[in-house]
């Protein structure tokens, strides 16, 4: 089955405590990106990656990193977590053939809450 | 990028039929329309697509006019379980590279009820 999984589902943790939130697809996909949803707010792209080893900055990439070392995982990595990125997130990727058309698959999400 | 402005809400009952409207005055020659749905805790999921006139899958139906300055999505008798946002995005995005960045509003909360 094509799906986009992330891990963990729910976290909790404390300010300035290191955390990595793992994402992965089964799809082959070259396309993968880290979303951060907050109410009112909608969705904001944090980071994306066209491939591996390349990556580059979205709409809000304060205070979070990103790694592509192989196609299929793209982790999220919060070095020194802060209670503004309590947050919802979700990790999609897509294949890039059709120039802006290609579908969007979407993890299931990670609920994070930084005391 | 076009705007796209939506209801922020909607209400019905089980078995109707349910058409949003979201309209887009700004949208490019090249863009496409597209509709995702996202359930609550849950990341959005791709519903239908399309460039002009009406395009129809198993799940939904989207009609576009000519001008294309706005489109609907159209649920055929919904049920309890198709209660969630409902997300209309006009182009996207193309990054360096060929991926996509999707822009998503504040979407159509529908609401089904018995």
């Amino acid at each position: 089955e094509a799906q986009v999984t992330q891990n963990p589902r729910y976290l909790i943790t404390v300010t300035g405590k290191k955390l990595t939130v793992t994402c992965s697809q089964n799809m082959n996909h070259e396309y993968m990106s880290w979303y951060r949803q907050d109410p009112g707010l909608g969705l904001r792209q944090i980071y994306y990656s066209m491939n591996v080893e390349v990556t580059d900055k979205g709409d809000v990439p304060e205070g979070y990193k990103v790694s592509r070392k192989e196609k299929r995982n793209f982790p999220l990595i919060l070095e020194s977590p802060s209670p503004n990125q309590t947050s919802l997130y979700f990790c999609a990727s897509s294949s890039t053939r059709l120039a802006g058309r290609e579908t969007q698959y979407f993890g299931p999400g990670t609920r994070l809450l930084v005391l | 990028l076009a705007k796209t402005t939506q209801p922020i809400s909607m209400d019905s009952y089980e078995g109707q039929e349910v058409n949003i409207t979201c309209s887009h005055n700004n949208i490019a020659t090249n863009d496409y329309i597209t509709w995702y749905q996202q359930f609550p805790s849950q990341g959005p999921r791709f519903i239908i697509q399309g460039y002009k006139t009406k395009v129809t899958n198993e799940v939904a139906s989207l009609f576009i006019p000519a001008d294309r300055k706005s489109s609907t999505l159209s649920l055929p008798r919904v049920s309890l379980s198709d209660t969630a946002v409902y997300y209309c995005l006009v182009g996207v995005t193309i990054l360096t590279g060929g991926g996509n960045k999707l822009t998503f509003g504040t979407g159509t909360q529908l609401k089904v009820e018995l």
